[in-house]
């Protein structure tokens, strides 16, 4: 079966850094998606990595390691409005998205 | 540019009633998809469109029907409702498979089945 493992929950500090990991299990790969959402909206695109190694997007970075299946996402410099849910997605050989149920960061003064 | 849209935003039906959720978008994007949304669970496709006039079963269809007669609308239909079917719905789109092909997502609906 296909399977994308993530933390529930995780806390952080204003001004820290954080990481979250996924791990997956799937039937073919086609990339990684790490996607973020707010309570109560939409989950909003942050990071697509398809080759192993570190992308880097401001205070976000993302990494790959295809071989281990096996990705996080790094935040750094947390400000209060990163307290959401990060949700890791992996497309599989149908080029459908299958879904992490979400790591909610919650940011504490 | 609206993006994505859907309509209604919430709504609550009794069991055995029916709806149609209305998912627009403006972007002129292939594909679109149906998602639903459950606590302690990953997003889980419904259904799904790779063009106008083509419709697709995703991970869990049951109970659910869509048409996609214009590209830019895909429509999602609860033909009897089920108390399991309480949820919040996304619909999204992309361009076509290949390479990158970041999904973008409605502001969802929230469905309640009594």
């Amino acid at each position: 079966g296909q399977n994308i493992d993530q933390p529930t929950e995780m806390t952080a500090t204003e001004g820290a850094i954080v990481q979250i990991n996924c791990t997956y299990q799937t039937s073919g790969f086609n990339g990684l998606f790490w996607y973020q959402q707010h309570a109560g909206e939409a989950p909003t695109f942050l990071s697509y990595n398809v080759l192993d190694g570190l992308e880097e997007k401001g205070r976000f970075s993302s990494f790959l390691s295809r071989s281990k299946g096996y990705s996080y996402l790094l935040l750094k410099e947390l400000q209060m409005k990163d307290s959401a849910s990060y949700l890791c997605a992996v497309m599989d050989s149908n080029y459908q998205l299958i879904w992490g149920a979400g790591t909610k960061l919650i940011i504490k003064p | 540019n609206a993006g994505v849209t859907q309509t209604p935003k919430f709504r609550v039906l009794k069991t055995g009633q029916s709806m149609t959720l209305l998912c627009a978008q403006d972007m002129n994007h292939e594909y679109m998809y149906w998602y639903r949304q459950d606590p302690g669970m990953g997003l889980r496709l419904i259904h799904y469109s790779v063009g106008e006039g083509t419709t697709a079963k995703g991970e869990v269809p049951d109970g659910y029907n869509v048409s996609r007669l214009k590209k830019q609308n895909f429509l999602l239909g609860l033909e009897s409702a089920a108390p399991s079917q309480t949820s919040v719905y996304f619909c999204a789109s992309s361009p076509p498979e290949g390479g990158y092909n970041e999904q973008f997502f409605g502001p969802g609906t929230r469905l309640t089945v009594l």
